[in-house]
């Protein structure tokens, strides 16, 4: 299995809901990332998960909460977003050292009415 | 922080060859890499270079390195329709743990 995993594919919520995002590997990498893509730009670091603990966290707002249960999952957690939180999340994973690069997710299309 | 900057645009033929191009600022980034993204997909990983290397070839891509002046280049042979899409050139920093992407080509081959 060389793929990364990203359920749903499509999602729409009100401001009030909370909603999970799901990333699921089995290539037994140690590192996941979260990443928010807008538009026709560049893919932007959220989170990075190494052995299962969150090393790095790029100043998100609150209101996304990750969490990486095993290291083969990683969640998003979603509550009270705003409509420009609107975007295409990325979830990947790498093996420790990054010499073969991220591998990605096709994502989950988020709208936020 | 880290800026990787590309050309936004890019028309060529069919059968013709393209050169995206990529400039970055970090001059400690160890790999370098080339990501493919076609409309409403994810980033597919196409090739990466280390940074000791001055260029890689695989298939029809290859990749040049020039150091020195922080420059990274892809060339695609035999251009196809199937390769249109934005390409995005990424450099490791932050100590070895974080991606930069550039800000992405967008390459449209014409028949």
């Amino acid at each position: 299995d060389t793929e990364v995993t990203q359920t749903p594919k499509h999602l729409v919520m009100g401001m009030t809901n909370k909603k999970s995002l799901k990333c699921e590997q089995h290539m037994g990498h140690r590192a996941m990332y979260w990443y928010k893509q807008k538009a026709k730009k560049p893919p932007e670091l959220m989170f990075v998960y190494s052995y299962e603990k969150l090393s790095i966290n790029e100043s998100v707002p609150s209101r996304f909460s990750p969490e990486c249960p095993n290291s083969s999952l990683l969640n998003l957690h979603l509550h009270a977003l705003q409509p420009e939180d609107s975007a295409l999340y990325l979830c990947a994973s790498s093996q420790e050292g990054l010499s073969y690069g991220y591998t990605f997710g096709s994502g989950t299309r988020l709208t936020v009415v | 922080g880290e800026d990787v900057e590309q050309s936004l645009f890019l028309s060529v033929r069919e059968g013709d060859s393209s050169v995206i191009n990529c400039t970055y600022t970090d001059s400690s980034s160890t790999y370098l890499y080339w990501y493919k993204q076609e409309p409403g997909a994810g980033l597919q990983l196409l090739t990466y270079i280390f940074s000791n290397m001055d260029m890689k070839q695989d298939q029809r891509l290859t990749v040049l390195l020039n150091k020195k002046d922080k420059h990274l280049s892809l060339r695609i042979a035999d251009t196809q329709t199937g390769d249109s899409a934005i390409y995005f050139c990424a450099v490791v920093t932050g100590g070895g743990n974080k991606l930069t992407f550039g800000t992405g080509t967008q390459l449209k081959v014409e028949l």
